[in-house]
């Protein structure tokens, strides 16, 4: 079952502006991470917040965590032509570390 | 750098065939899982394995098996492939050092079954 939903499906955006992407779940979490993939290409992990933590940075790289909404959101600011790629949340909620992948935001980035 | 490894980007079998995709990582993590992707359905989780020898099902197993005789290779099996199979398959392996559980995946095997 899909744990994450992000939102929205596709953005497209100039090359400048700030990107941001959401991403909901419904159980409680243990951290809540975020992946791009690159068309054709494997996952790759950007960032990881934990659930006691409420933000994070990572270059041009923002994640806010609301545990209340069950909700995070990725903002990626400058957004730059190479950034087009598909971005991921996955949450691990339980044992084993299983992650649960959302169905991705499509992003494009217009030179 | 962690290095996960599918032996195959792109096959093409045919409908019954056996179809084996082999997965190498080369980090010595204990988990290790096969994902497939599919459009408009997101990645889900097929089966992992958290042990050698050890495995457990994950959302969507049926239709598929593993092997996981050594810790670094984990291979998916399709007994006997279906159309419904034709998928790109993602596989991963995960570090839990310090409480963080990252996942490392590989390039991915695009797999079409006719």
């Amino acid at each position: 079952s899909q744990q994450g939903e992000e939102d929205p499906q596709a953005l497209s955006i100039q090359e400048g502006e700030n990107a941001t992407m959401n991403c909901s779940y419904k159980t409680s979490i243990n951290n809540l991470q975020w992946y791009r993939q690159n068309s054709g290409r494997g996952l790759v992990h950007l960032i990881l917040i934990r659930s006691n933590e409420r933000e994070k940075h990572s270059g041009r790289l923002r994640v806010t965590l609301d545990t209340s909404k069950k909700s995070s959101s990725l903002l990626i600011t400058a957004s730059r032509a190479a950034d087009t790629a598909s971005y991921f949340c996955a949450t691990d909620a339980g044992s084993n570390y299983k992650l649960t992948f959302g169905k991705g935001t499509l992003l494009t980035v217009n030179p | 750098d962690v290095k996960v490894t599918q032996s195959s980007r792109y096959l093409v079998k045919r409908t019954g065939e056996k179809v084996f995709l082999e997965c190498v990582q080369d980090m010595d993590h204990e988990n290790m899982f096969w994902y497939r992707q599919d459009p408009g359905l997101g990645l889900r989780l097929i089966y992992f394995s958290y042990d050698v020898k050890m495995k457990e099902k994950g959302d969507i197993p049926e239709g598929y098996s593993v092997s996981r005789e050594k810790k670094e290779r984990f291979s998916l099996i399709l007994e006997s492939a279906s159309t419904n199979q034709t998928s790109m398959y993602l596989c991963a392996s995960i570090t839990t050092g310090g409480g963080r559980n990252t996942i490392y995946f590989g390039e991915g095997s695009w797999l079409t079954v006719v």
